[in-house]
């Protein structure tokens, strides 16, 4: 069974450009969440889409954005990006939303913003 | 809103230590209780779980009782490996038809031989 695959791994971005990274679920996975994971802040919850809506958010600016596709995959989208938005991403699918869901995380993807 | 304190870190343990990562929570209703490892280079994965208050979640020698009446869900172990060395995460999860599991900042544990 195929984890959860995040792409790309790694890139590097200028201040003012946007970036879009793309998480693949688990297969039949419905729910997919999103994190940033910055050494000072720890983990904070960006958003969750379940079946292609966005079911929560969290507390970011709305330059950080996100969709989730018919067959559960999802992108996120940053845009202008600022020096503070170096981070690594993580993207964590499940079968349901809530409760005592497990959830699934891929191995991330690592954004420098130069 | 919900929030997780546990210690920061980084723990330094000699190899075949005994080990605890206290952990305590708010969180509205009756959350399910998580911890989490994230290994270096690596996304995070369970390490267990329990759901209800008094459940024992176990997992690689790793264990953590639901303790309702205090919040909490202290993460300990036995005897630590070498291999133990990671990132521990306790993370409680709301009820509800939604997803945002509240993290902790994460406790980093080195264990040397």
């Amino acid at each position: 069974k195929a984890g959860v695959t995040q792409t790309p791994r790694y890139l590097i971005k200028t201040r003012g450009q946007q970036v879009t990274l793309s998480c693949s679920p688990i297969s039949g996975h419905r729910s997919v969440s999103w994190y940033q994971q910055t050494p000072g802040q720890g983990l904070q919850f960006l958003f969750e889409y379940f079946s292609e809506t966005q079911r929560n958010k969290g507390n970011f600016p709305g330059r950080f954005s996100g969709r989730q596709f018919s067959n559960s995959r999802s992108e996120m989208n940053v845009s202008t990006l600022e020096l503070g938005d170096s981070a690594l991403y993580l993207c964590a699918s499940s079968l349901e939303s809530g409760g005592a869901n497990v959830l699934t995380f891929g191995a991330g993807s690592r954004l420098t913003v130069l | 809103g919900d929030s997780v304190t546990q210690m920061e870190g980084p723990v330094t343990l000699s190899e075949e230590a005994f080990l605890t990562i206290n952990c305590t929570y708010t969180a509205t209703g009756y959350p399910s209780l998580f911890w989490y490892v994230q290994y270096p280079g690596e996304g995070l994965q369970l390490l267990l779980k329990a759901t209800k208050a008094d459940d024992k979640g176990s997992n690689k020698g790793f264990e953590a009782t639901y303790r309702k009446e205090t919040t909490s869900f202290h993460l300990e172990k036995g005897s630590v490996q070498v291999s133990d060395s990671a990132v521990y995460f306790c993370a409680p999860q709301a009820s509800g038809g939604y997803q945002k599991v509240t993290f902790g900042i994460g406790t980093k544990l080195q264990v040397i031989p």
